[in-house]
Formats: C-alpha cells, structure tokens, sequence
C-alpha cells in the first residue's frame, strides 16, 4: 500500500513561472518530509525538507508547504529554470524506527524554455 | 568531498545466478540504507545499518537477499538465485547519525541489474 502518494506522473512549465508539485501523505505518523530530486542515471539528491512542527519552510528558489490536516505537502519552484528539469520525489520518514524513506512514484517536471 | 558510491553500475545476470553490489558510504556515515527502485517507481526501503549492525531487514522482500556491513563502512548487498522480477535499480543511501533522528540520507548513483 502505497504511503506517499504523487498523482501527477509529469508537469511542463514555461521558463520563468512556478512550478508546483504535489505529494499526499496516509500515514499520520510520518514527521519528517523531504524532496529530492532525480537526474537520469544518478541518485536522488536531497532538495529540501519540512518537519512536521512547521507549515513552511524556503530555501532560495524552493520553498515546500505542509498541510498537516489534510495530509498533504507541495513544493513550488519560482521562477522555473531548464536545469530543474527532472523527476522529484517526495518522501517521508516516521517518528521512530530507522529513519528509512518512504517514496512517492515522483512527478516529471519539465521547464520550457 | 566524496560523496557514496557504487558498483557495478550496472549488472546483468542470468536468471539463477548471484549476483553482489557494493556501496561505499560518505565516510563517517553511521546509518546505512539499501532501496530498491523499480522502472516507473519510488525507490523503495530494503533494509539499514547503524555502523556494523543490521538494524531493519524489514524490506528484503525474500531470503534470497541478502545484506552486510562487517566493518561499519562498506556494504555488500548480495541476491541468491536472481529473478527477472529483481531487475531494478538498486539505491545505496548514507546519513551521519543513527536512526531516531531526522536527517538527510545521501544517495549513490545506483546499480542498474537487469536479470534475463
């Protein structure tokens, strides 16, 4: 059963606006929310991260959102850039335990430019 | 600095065959962590390491997997008798604390097995 959930398997945007991607949660008990972002052939690198005690939290051009009531969490780039072309996955880690990811499917995002 | 690395960086094997993957960690990473990402999905939790135990093996999904870590640093995940359905890429990943607290796991490039 899938626990972190990405709905939109794509996304194009044009060069210069935002780009919003979105990841559901199920499991109440994750309290630590990441993003990491995949380039073909490589590892997934660690973007940015929200604990649970926050709503937001920014870094530059990134800034991630966390709806704890409705299990949800975003991720808007502005303005989108070629170079953020790439597949971005949203993962979660519980309270306790190993710390371990839980991954949602990711989102291809596509920056036109 | 050197960040994880892995290797091969891609495997293919024959059905039955074993096969062995290596994962070197960020030096002075306690926690250790092995996924596996099939084609079209999330990479997907296998089992971790705090130094040189093996703390989690709750995502080896046979016993055919097998995972080790003797010295705390370098770690070997191994598969017995390979099935076509453990193509994937498989994701060594790194933090320098152990588990308990929230922190950002480094991953590696991946090691790319395709079984025929």
């Amino acid at each position: 059963d899938q626990q972190v959930k990405q709905n939109s398997p794509s996304l194009s945007v044009q060069e210069g606006r935002i780009s919003i991607l979105n990841c559901d949660y199920t499991n109440s008990m994750f309290d630590y929310f990441l993003w990491y972002k995949k380039y073909p052939a490589e590892g997934p690198t660690f973007l940015i991260s929200i604990s649970s005690i926050k709503d937001k939290n920014e870094d530059g051009r990134f800034t991630v959102f966390l709806n704890k009531s409705a299990k949800h969490l975003s991720l808007h780039i502005v303005p989108s850039q070629p170079g953020d072309s790439a597949v971005y996955f949203c993962a979660a880690t519980l309270e306790t335990g190993a710390n371990n990811l839980f991954f949602g499917t990711g989102t291809r995002l596509t920056v036109i430019p | 600095g050197a960040g994880v690395s892995q290797s091969p960086r891609y495997k293919v094997a024959k059905r039955g065959q074993d096969v062995a993957l290596r994962c070197d960690p960020i030096s002075g990473h306690v926690s250790l962590f092995w996924y596996q990402q099939a084609l079209g999905q999330g990479p997907e939790f296998l089992t971790y390491f705090q130094n040189e135990a093996q703390l989690d093996k709750s995502g080896l999904p046979s016993d055919r997997f097998f995972a080790e870590r003797p010295e705390g640093s370098v770690s070997t995940l191994k598969i017995q008798r390979t099935q076509q359905e453990d193509s994937a890429v498989y994701l060594c990943a790194s933090s320098l604390v152990p588990s308990g607290r929230q922190e950002t796991q480094y991953f590696g490039p991946g090691t790319r097995l395709l079984v025929l």
